[in-house]
């Protein structure tokens, strides 16, 4: 069955720390993962996506890994800051048109 | 603001009525997606469009469940009869894809939060 799981569920943090968010997956196959940013109460903005040549890739803060022989991607978030906290999603897509297989999300607080 | 624009953005309804719900995707997007999510949990696929086609169902979309993109641009997604279950975020997406497999990136709206009493 194809899944994605995150890890943790939730997370709190002190401000200006980093912190790493963990994703597993069994779909296959697999064309992309992609990490999505989502603040409560709006839709999901799009971080990174990786493809299964891509060991890492970096937007700002945040730098997402993929390794795709274990199917497993990481999401780590550098000098965190109080505008980072939010639900972080990892979604991987297979090879269909719409096989785009959501995880649950990891909640991150950041407090000062 | 070119962005995928969603309407209403909150809607409150008695069990038994019917809402609908609108998505304008980004302009030249081909592929129009409707999620829903519910709190503490991912977003869930419910159906999508290329053009006007309406490719894909999920067994989440029941009977009481429509949705549309008439002219290939922006779509309705349609429930009849809400039940409390429905209460939820719906979330629209589009992405611009050029190959037949590939999915594209997809741009979110900000959703629609539908509560049912």
């Amino acid at each position: 069955k194809n899944q994605v799981e995150q890890s943790p569920q939730s997370l709190i943090i002190l401000e200006g720390k980093n912190c790493t968010l963990q994703c597993n997956y069994t779909v296959s196959p697999f064309s992309n993962l992609r990490w999505y940013k989502q603040d409560t109460g709006r839709g999901p903005v799009s971080l990174t996506i990786m493809t299964f040549s891509e060991n890492t890739k970096s937007n700002g803060r945040y730098t997402a890994t993929l390794d795709a022989d274990t199917k497993q991607s990481s999401l780590h978030i550098t000098a965190s800051q109080l505008s980072d906290s939010a639900s972080y999603i990892c979604v991987v897509s297979g090879q269909a048109g719409t096989a785009l297989i959501f995880g649950k999300g990891t909640t991150l607080s950041v407090s000062s | 603001d070119t962005g995928v624009s969603q309407d209403p953005r909150h809607k409150i309804t008695k069990r038994g009525q019917n809402v609908t719900f609108r998505c304008d995707p980004i302009s030249e997007h081909n592929r129009l997606y409707w999620y829903r999510q519910t709190l503490g949990q991912g977003p869930e696929f419910l159906t999508y469009f290329q053009n006007e086609a309406q490719l894909e169902k999920s067994r989440l979309l029941s009977d009481r469940f429509s949705a549309e993109r008439p002219k290939g641009s922006f779509s309705t997604l349609e429930i009849q009869r809400t039940e409390q279950g429905d209460s939820a975020m719906y979330l629209c997406a589009s992405s611009l894809v050029r190959a037949y497999l590939n999915t594209g990136e997809l741009f979110f709206g900000e959703g629609s939060r539908l509560t049912v009493l």
